[in-house]
């Protein structure tokens, strides 16, 4: 247990379906993260909030939408997805994104599949 | 050529053996991790280092930071430890951007 919790843990959704993809960390930490890992790459940086400000957007295509209502939740909402979105989401949580290096702590990921 | 590379790719090994996981990278640093993914998908944090030397349990990492490299130790391995290795560093412009490693797949055979 890393002390941050993704749900659902397995997601197929049609290209026309709307769905959430919910995170909480239970840490106490001020930075939130969504990453994209597809099969045999390097992880993708998707998203960064810091006390729910978002610092980060890596170029993501807006049929991913993220959400950080405060420091402990965030969320990736998907509509309109296409099949070469099918991956592995992990969302991780840090200390802060500033001052010095944090380490991250991950949560299990959500496997998704779009048909 | 990445900016930061991991060897070998893939590394199977008995049960007992002394592992050893490299990474070299080629921009400057502020810290380099060390993670570890299972077949589920979840990562873990192994180890954050900027320099010298860190142990935790039969898990050793090391650093150096003029050669640019660094090593990923397990001793007395295990079927358990079978998983992949990720290193990955912080580039000296950011704090939390990492530079990722390609992984390092690790089977331990009983």
């Amino acid at each position: 247990e890393t002390g941050v919790t993704q749900t659902p843990r397995h997601l197929v959704m049609g290209m026309t379906n709307k769905k959430s993809l919910k995170c909480e960390q239970h840490l106490g930490h001020n930075a939130m993260y969504w990453y994209k890992q597809s099969a045999k790459k390097p992880l993708e940086l998707m998203f960064v909030y810091n006390f729910k400000e978002q610092t980060e957007n890596n170029s993501v295509p807006s049929r991913f939408s993220p959400e950080c209502p405060n420091s402990s939740h965030l969320f990736l909402h998907l509509h309109t997805l296409q099949p070469e979105d099918s991956a592995l989401y992990l969302c991780a949580s840090s200390q802060g994104t500033s001052g010095s290096p944090y380490e991250q702590y991950f949560g299990p990921g959500t496997r998704l599949t779009v048909t | 050529k990445n900016e930061v590379e991991q060897s070998p790719q893939n590394l199977t090994a008995q049960e007992g053996e002394f592992i050893t996981i490299n990474c070299s990278y080629s921009v400057g640093i502020s810290a380099l991790h060390w993670l570890q993914q299972h077949p589920g998908g979840g990562i873990v944090s192994l180890f954050m280092l900027s320099s010298g030397k860190k142990k935790h349990g039969r898990l050793i990492a090391t650093i150096n930071i003029q050669e640019k490299h660094s090593s990923l130790h397990i001793t007395a391995s295990h079927p358990r430890d079978s998983a992949v290795y990720i290193c990955a560093v912080n580039p000296l412009d950011s704090n939390y951007q990492l530079i990722w490693g390609a992984g390092t797949k690790l089977i331990i055979k009983p």
